[in-house]
């Protein structure tokens, strides 16, 4: 079945160090891709998305690019703040399974960004 | 605009005792679901609906039951608690059915079954 693999955490960087967090997917078909934020004790919140290979999604500084040669969806930003601390979830969807129509997340990699 | 409400934020229970967890959105979205949110598993999909009157099976859907009467309200009932079941729940909604808008949480239940 379609998967999301995420890179282990946490991972502990200094502000304005460089971040990447990789994520990799196994699908069937041609999925939309997502990063997710959770920030402590909050539910999760769309972060940015990509619908299609080589598309780049990108906000708050954050982007991401849908590799389709590697299958990837690697998260990055050019300088992390303390605000940035939280857990990024990579997910999926498959647009033409007319089952659930559901995200598939990957298992969440925990950012904490010290001062 | 509240968006998701799930209620209660923190809750107890004893091996066997039922509940209803509440999750209410006001965005008029036609698809609902139910998440849980263990350690290193991410979030699995528990049940969802595509519109009021209609519910189906998630990728874990044992143990607990759903309704949707109304397009507002999708509550999750756990019949027989078990410790198994210790873990937080997401209620998550979108406006399509087909999955190209993006998902809203709530900001979860913490569930405790002892």
């Amino acid at each position: 079945g379609d998967s999301v693999t995420q890179m282990e955490g946490p991972v502990t960087l200094s502000e304005e160090a460089f971040l990447t967090i990789n994520c990799t997917y196994t699908a069937t078909g041609y999925p939309s891709l997502f990063w997710y934020v959770q920030y402590p004790g909050e539910g999760l919140q769309l972060l940015l998305k990509a619908t299609k290979a080589d598309d780049k999604g990108s906000n708050k500084g954050f982007e991401a690019t849908y590799r389709k040669e590697t299958t990837s969806f690697h998260l990055e930003k050019g300088s992390v703040q303390v605000s940035d601390s939280a857990v990024y979830f990579c997910a999926l969807i498959l647009l033409e399974d007319t089952g659930r129509r559901a995200l598939t997340f990957g298992s969440g990699t925990r950012l904490q960004v010290q001062p | 605009n509240a968006g998701v409400t799930q209620t209660p934020k923190f809750q107890v229970l004893k091996t066997g005792q039922s509940m209803t967890l509440q999750c209410a959105q006001d965005m008029n979205h036609e698809y609902m679901s139910w998440y849980r949110q263990d350690p290193g598993m991410g979030l699995r999909l528990i049940h969802y609906s595509v519109g009021a009157g209609i519910t189906d099976q998630g990728e874990v859907p044992n143990g607990y039951n759903v309704s949707r009467s109304t397009t507002e309200d999708f509550p999750l009932r756990l019949l027989s608690a078990a410790p198994s079941q210790t873990s937080v729940y997401f209620c998550a909604s979108r406006f399509d059915r087909e999955g190209n808008s993006p998902l809203h949480f709530g900001n979860g239940t913490r569930l405790t079954v002892t």
